[in-house]
């Protein structure tokens, strides 16, 4: 069965601070795919970035950057210079590539609530 | 912009009393999903149509239903909702078959129960 933990429930930074959110993952699969989602106050789940299981290149997208580590069965999340808006709960995410019917077999870490500190 | 939308934002309901929560879409996706998530916790699948092919994960209770009457819609029914139904009601869509595709939500309902 899969599973995704995220240990870290809170997190608070003082504004431009960096900070980095950590994701442990478990799959028997061989190919498998990892997401991080937003959730604002708002409630909407927005989607940040999907990383597939053969590919380790870690990505940067502005100030958010993901470390991939397939030997250590991790996918962490670090903001560089936090601000306020990036205050919400952080989910990481497993989806594993066997399926039936197309249903995509999601599953959710329980999320890192990040507070960034004026 | 092609989205997810949910209505309401806010549902309050008393113990009891069958409450309806719906879901649109724009994105023509096939599959979308109803998740159930209480305070701090991950999302919960609670079931999910592909086309018209529902499928209920196994711990859903029987107090939860749905409906998808086109590719749009998709509404989420609760017959007799009690307290520990307080929750925030996500919708989700994804495409056919496609594992390696993010889930689009919606804002979420807000369900509050009196």
């Amino acid at each position: 069965a899969q599973k995704v933990t995220q240990a870290q429930t809170e997190i608070s930074v003082v504004e431009k601070e960096d900070v980095t959110l950590d994701c442990v993952y478990e799959t028997r699969d061989t190919t498998y795919y990892l997401f991080w989602y937003k959730q604002p106050p708002s409630g909407e789940l927005v989607f940040l970035i999907r990383r597939n299981s053969f590919d380790e290149q870690n990505e940067i997208s502005g100030r958010y950057s993901w470390n991939f580590q397939k030997s250590t069965s991790s996918f962490n999340f670090t903001i560089t210079a936090s601000q306020v808006v990036d205050s919400a709960v952080y989910f990481c995410a497993l989806s594993e590539a066997s399926y039936s019917g197309g249903y995509q077999k999601v599953t959710f870490g329980t999320g890192t609530k990040l507070q960034v500190i004026p | 912009d092609a989205m997810v939308i949910q209505n309401p934002r806010y549902q309050v309901t008393q113990f009891g009393k069958p409450v309806t929560l719906s879901c649109s879409q724009t994105l023509n996706h096939n599959v979308m999903y109803w998740y159930q998530q209480k305070s701090s916790q991950a999302p919960k699948l609670l079931f999910h149509y592909y086309d018209k092919d529902f499928n209920n994960e196994a711990d859903t209770p029987d107090n939860f239903q749905s409906r998808r009457p086109n590719t749009s819609f998709c509404f989420l029914d609760i017959r007799s909702p009690g307290l520990g139904d307080a929750a925030m009601y996500l919708c989700a869509t994804s495409t056919y078959r496609a594992s390696n595709q993010p889930q689009h939500f919606g804002d979420g309902t807000r369900l509050s129960i009196l």
